[in-house]
């Protein structure tokens, strides 16, 4: 079946302006998950979602960043007032229903770059 | 919070070679797995192991939970194997997944 998938897949923007990065979680899987990863290091956690609800949006740099996941499948990550530090790849993941301890499944990510 | 730690940090084999990663961590945990993420980006999973051992084709994993580590074992390398393997753990004291730092594997034909 298909797998996550993230659109758009790379993203160029201008610092100042407003983003929003879309992922599509694998069909029936409750829990959702971003992650953005800078050059060279590992994924770093964002925000959690079960169903519809941030279960854990600890991971979240700043009041710049917000997620939302309505009807809780597709996930859409807002980013305001962008800065170049924000540019990172963003990874979206889904899990079917144990949250953090089932297995995670990655979408190819978003690459945003801010200029 | 729980500490990732992976080794060797880069690995450079020929084709044909066998070779052991090593991921260490700090805590207790309730979910680890592997992932290979290749050159284009894509993260792929490998193995869910939190403890005990699994094999698939030429890879196989082991975790001891009780020692805080668990092993990546690839046989007979090939050059598509190439990229950067995660190891990624959950621990009982939180709710994150928490990557490793990573081993950047090149294999050489």
């Amino acid at each position: 079946g298909a797998g996550v998938s993230q659109t758009p897949s790379n993203k160029v923007t201008e610092k100042g302006k407003y983003v929003e990065l879309r992922c599509d979680p694998i069909s029936g899987h409750t829990a959702l998950y971003w992650y953005r990863q800078s050059l060279g290091q590992g994924p770093e956690f964002l925000i959690y979602f079960q169903g519809t609800g941030a279960a854990d949006d600890s991971g979240l740099p700043n009041d710049r960043f917000f997620a939302v996941r309505p009807e809780g499948s597709v996930s859409t990550l807002k980013i305001q007032r962008t800065e170049r530090g924000d540019s990172a790849v963003y990874l979206c993941a889904s899990s079917s229903n144990q949250g953090f301890a089932d297995t995670q499944y990655f979408g190819p990510g978003t690459r945003l770059t801010v200029l | 919070g729980i500490q990732v730690e992976q080794s060797p940090p880069d690995l450079i084999l020929q084709e044909g070679a066998n070779s052991t990663l090593r991921c260490n961590f700090s805590d207790s945990v309730n979910n680890l797995q592997w992932f290979h993420q290749n050159p284009w980006g894509q993260l792929i999973n490998l193995f869910y192991i939190p403890s005990g051992t699994k094999q698939n084709g030429r890879l196989s994993a082991t975790t001891v939970a009780t020692e805080r580590y668990s092993l990546l074992y690839i046989s007979s390398s090939q050059t598509t194997d190439s990229g950067v393997y995660f190891c990624a753990v959950v621990s009982y004291n939180t709710d994150k997944l928490i990557f490793g730092t990573g081993t950047r594997l090149q294999v050489f034909p």
